[in-house]
């Protein structure tokens, strides 16, 4: 079946200094990834759309130049929290859907971001 | 704008019990309907899809069911487990794009 691998699970970082998160799709070719960012005891929330080759798409509210997109291959997408502070200090979760899964969404493990 | 509710928010039962967890959502255009598990700390793993044009899918003790003319989906658990303790998450992905959208879970705890 369809596999998603996230890394790291679990990252701690300094205020001020950068994250890179990778998501990447171990059995099938993702042309479109999705992040997500889960706050405590809170459902998912739509971060931006990772398209293959190409800009991504965010959502209203989120920050491109704080949250970068990279989705260089059809296999891995990466997020970079760039200058992290602590309020960016959550769950981050990405997905991929493809004709395997007959389009249904297979999620990575999710990072654990601690900003001190 | 999608919107999906579930009902109930927490919900504890003792072993052996069977359950119904309740999902709603406002637009009934959609292209599949996915249940998902969470453990504490931990990603989501699908339990069920179910495409628009479907009605249920069954996987072991998991049944979930689709209305989708009136914005409702059930997941039902036969005879639950203290293994079945979990964040349960419904989440409908549009007709017109991929976007999922996510309900705030039923958080379900099976006691021994």
């Amino acid at each position: 079946g369809a596999v998603v691998s996230q890394h790291p699970s679990r990252v701690i970082c300094k205020s001020g200094t950068s994250v890179k998160i990778e998501c990447r799709s171990l059995d099938f070719q993702a042309t479109t990834m999705f992040w997500y960012r889960q706050f405590p005891k809170q459902s998912l929330m739509l971060m931006a759309t990772s398209n293959e080759g190409s800009k991504a798409t965010y959502e209203q509210g989120v920050e491109k130049d704080k949250f970068l997109i990279n989705h260089a291959s059809l296999t891995l997408s990466t997020l970079t929290v760039t200058s992290a502070h602590p309020e960016d200090s959550s769950f981050y979760i990405c997905s991929a859907s493809n004709q395997g899964t007959n389009y249904g969404y297979t999620f990575g493990s999710g990072t654990r971001l601690t900003v001190v | 704008k999608q919107e999906v509710t579930q009902i109930p928010a927490a919900l504890s039962v003792p072993e052996g019990e069977n359950l119904v967890l309740n999902c709603s959502f406002t637009d009934s255009a959609i292209y599949n309907l996915q249940w998902f598990r969470q453990d504490p700390g931990k990603g989501l793993t699908s339990l069920l899809l179910i495409q628009s044009s479907q009605r249920e899918q069954t996987s072991g003790r998991l049944n979930a069911s689709l209305d989708k003319s009136s914005g409702r989906s059930t997941l039902y658990i036969a005879a639950s487990q203290p293994g079945d303790s979990a964040t349960y998450l419904c989440a409908v992905r549009g007709g017109s794009n991929y976007k999922l959208t996510f309900g705030k879970g039923t958080l379900l705890t099976v006691n021994p």
